[in-house]
């Protein structure tokens, strides 16, 4: 059955460390993996996008990798700060092809606290 | 430019009340999406709407729900019957190209709903 699993549910680092969190997924061929960022009350808010022929993504202090291989994505936030604390999302962007249109397939979500 | 705002942020209802949840997407945006996080579990896609045609239906988990798009604006969103396995959270996203893989969606706050 197609899978999608963010490491852990949440990640607890002190600030100025790098926070690395982990996407794999299963059954699943996408083209483009997203990530967002989620603060309580809030509606996902986009962060990178990759595609399945990049190996890496960088963003000011955020850096996603995508190996198709592994079917594992990472997100790494350098130099962390407490304003990153969030719940970060990845999404796999799949095809409906009976529709010609294109789905967003969330994880569940790894909730980081940086702490000061 | 004004963000994604969905209407309204809770409802607290009874086991078969109604509910119409509305989406204003971003002013221009031809693609507005529907996606629901229940408790505990990921965001899950909905449904699709280039303008006012429902592109991708394929996630609307029975006939309970009705989704319209009138004149491609905004959009509602009705559960009639409301079942307690409805409550959670209702997003509602837009984006302005023609869809791809490589769309990034706007998203509202949400819309928080709670069946008793």
């Amino acid at each position: 059955s197609q899978k999608i699993e963010q490491n852990s549910e949440a990640l607890n680092i002190q600030e100025g460390k790098t926070a690395t969190l982990t996407c794999n997924y299963t059954n699943y061929s996408p083209a483009y993996l997203q990530w967002y960022r989620q603060d309580p009350g809030r509606g996902p808010v986009f962060l990178l996008l990759i595609r399945e022929n990049e190996k890496e993504k960088r963003k000011e202090r955020l850096k996603v990798t995508f190996d198709t291989t592994l079917k594992q994505s990472l997100f790494h936030i350098t130099a962390s700060q407490p304003a990153d604390s969030a719940t970060y999302l990845c999404a796999l962007v799949v095809a409906y092809s009976g529709a010609g249109s294109y789905q967003l397939t969330f994880g569940k979500g790894t909730k980081l606290s940086v702490i000061p | 430019e004004a963000g994604v705002t969905q209407f309204p942020s809770h409802s607290v209802i009874e086991k078969g009340q109604t509910v119409t949840l509305r989406c204003d997407p971003i002013s221009g945006h031809d693609n507005l999406y529907w996606y629901r996080r229940v408790m505990g579990k990921e965001i899950k896609f909905l449904l699709h709407f280039v303008k006012e045609s429902k592109q991708d239906e394929s996630g609307m988990p029975n006939n309970r729900f009705l989704a319209e798009r009138t004149g491609g604006t905004y959009s509602t969103l009705k559960v009639q019957p409301a079942e307690l396995e409805d409550s959670g959270v209702y997003f509602c996203a837009s984006s302005q190209d023609r869809d791809s893989g490589a769309n990034v969606l706007t998203f509202g706050a949400g819309s928080r709903l709670t069946v008793l």
